[in-house]
Formats: C-alpha cells, structure tokens, sequence
C-alpha cells in the first residue's frame, strides 16, 4: 500500500512569510505526527494528531500550528517564518498513535525541505 | 525525563567488514526501542523494533539489534556491510505512558566504502 507522502518536498521563503506543509497518512492511519529535524537540534517532535485533535504538543512556540481533516490528512502551518525554521520536516503516520502502552510504529513521510531565506 | 545516546557521530567502515552502531538510553519507566535509517534526502525508515520478549531483534537488509536492559543499552549491528548501507542511523525510544512522542538519539552516520 501506499506510504506516506508530503508535498511540496522543497520550499523556499523569506523571514516574515507564512508556509504550509501538507501530509497524507497511510491508509487506514488516524494519527499524525510531525518532527522538525535540523543539524543542531536532530530530531525534534511539533505535535500529535489523532481523528482531527491534537493530542500532543512539543516544546515549539505558537508560531507552529497545525490541523488534521477527517480524511486524516494533516497540515502544518508555520507563521512568521524566522531563519530557523530552515528545516526538513518530517510527517509520520500510524493506526493509534501516543496511547498507553502503545506498540504503534510510526512510518515516515520524506520530508519537506523548508528554507528561510 | 528520557534522552537517547548515539556514542559515535561518524563511523567509517570498509565494505564486508562487521559494524555496531552504539545507542544508550535513559529513562525512569519501561520504554520501546527503534532504529531508523535515513538515506540521503529521504525521510526515516524502519530498521527494527525491541517492543517485548526476546531481546534480539532482528530487521531488514540484515542488521540485528540487542536490548540490554541492565546496561539500557540497544547496540544495532550488521555482520558484513555494504556500499548502499551508507546512510545516517537513528535510535529512537518512546516511553511506555501516555502522551508521549518518539525521542531521537543525534544519529550516527555510517559510511561504507572499497
């Protein structure tokens, strides 16, 4: 079956501009998760999505917003874009997502590339 | 609080030869545990999963991993290496509670050359 796919896979904006990222779960997926990955910080967990609300939230200011529809699709905004928001960000997706005594593995998306110009 | 080490950032090897990519983890409840592999500008793919019962693991393209849980270690290892394993690897733990996110080990990138 289909994995997950993120569109677009490369973006370039300036500081002060708005972006939105966009990922498909697999299918028969309910949870989204999204991690920024940068060369100093590694990987690093935004939030949770699971059936449209978010169930978990990073340590990220509130620059970094996100939704998911009913279809599961999710979408991530990041406003005021600063320099450091340069990153590949990293959807995945899995059946039940952060619950108790979850054995749920996450399949990841391949990124999308944001730079800050 | 969890965290994830990776002890070696870089680890170059000759092609056939065997490789251990080491990972420690600290956490105060039980946790699962994880290797990912990323190629370049690919996301993350599943190496193998340590969720319960025997404490060798074994994954895909041949590479196996031990959980030890006095040493809360979780050492990857491949017996003989190739070129196309070259990559960047990551050891991920996620605690066994509720409303809690994979936690990522820096990474290790593992090169593999003639």
């Amino acid at each position: 079956k289909a994995g997950v796919t993120q569109t677009p896979r490369y973006l370039i904006k300036t500081r002060g501009q708005q972006v939105t990222l966009s990922c498909s779960p697999i299918s028969g997926h309910r949870s989204v998760s999204w991690y920024q990955q940068t060369p100093g910080q590694g990987l690093q967990f935004l939030f949770e999505y699971f059936s449209e609300t978010q169930r978990n939230k990073g340590n990220f200011p509130g620059r970094f917003s996100g939704r998911q529809f009913s279809n599961s699709r999710s979408e991530m905004n990041v406003s005021t874009l600063e320099l450091g928001d340069s990153a590949l960000y990293l959807c995945a997706s899995s059946r039940r997502g952060m619950i108790a005594e979850s054995t749920d593995t996450q399949y990841f998306g391949p990124g999308t590339r944001l730079t800050v110009l | 609080a969890q965290s994830v080490t990776q002890l070696d950032s870089q680890v170059p090897v000759f092609e056939e030869a065997p490789v251990e990519l080491r990972c420690n983890y600290s956490s105060s409840v039980s946790v699962y545990l994880f290797w990912y592999v990323q190629y370049p500008n690919q996301g993350l793919q599943l190496l193998l999963k340590y969720l319960s019962g025997s404490t060798l693991v074994k994954g895909i393209n041949g590479f196996e991993a031990e959980f030890n849980k006095s040493q809360t270690s979780f050492h990857l290892r491949k017996p003989s290496v190739h070129i196309s394993d070259t990559a960047e690897y990551f050891c991920a733990v996620i605690p066994n509670q509720a409303g809690t996110a994979l936690i990522f080990g820096k990474g290790t990138t593992l090169s593999v050359s003639s």
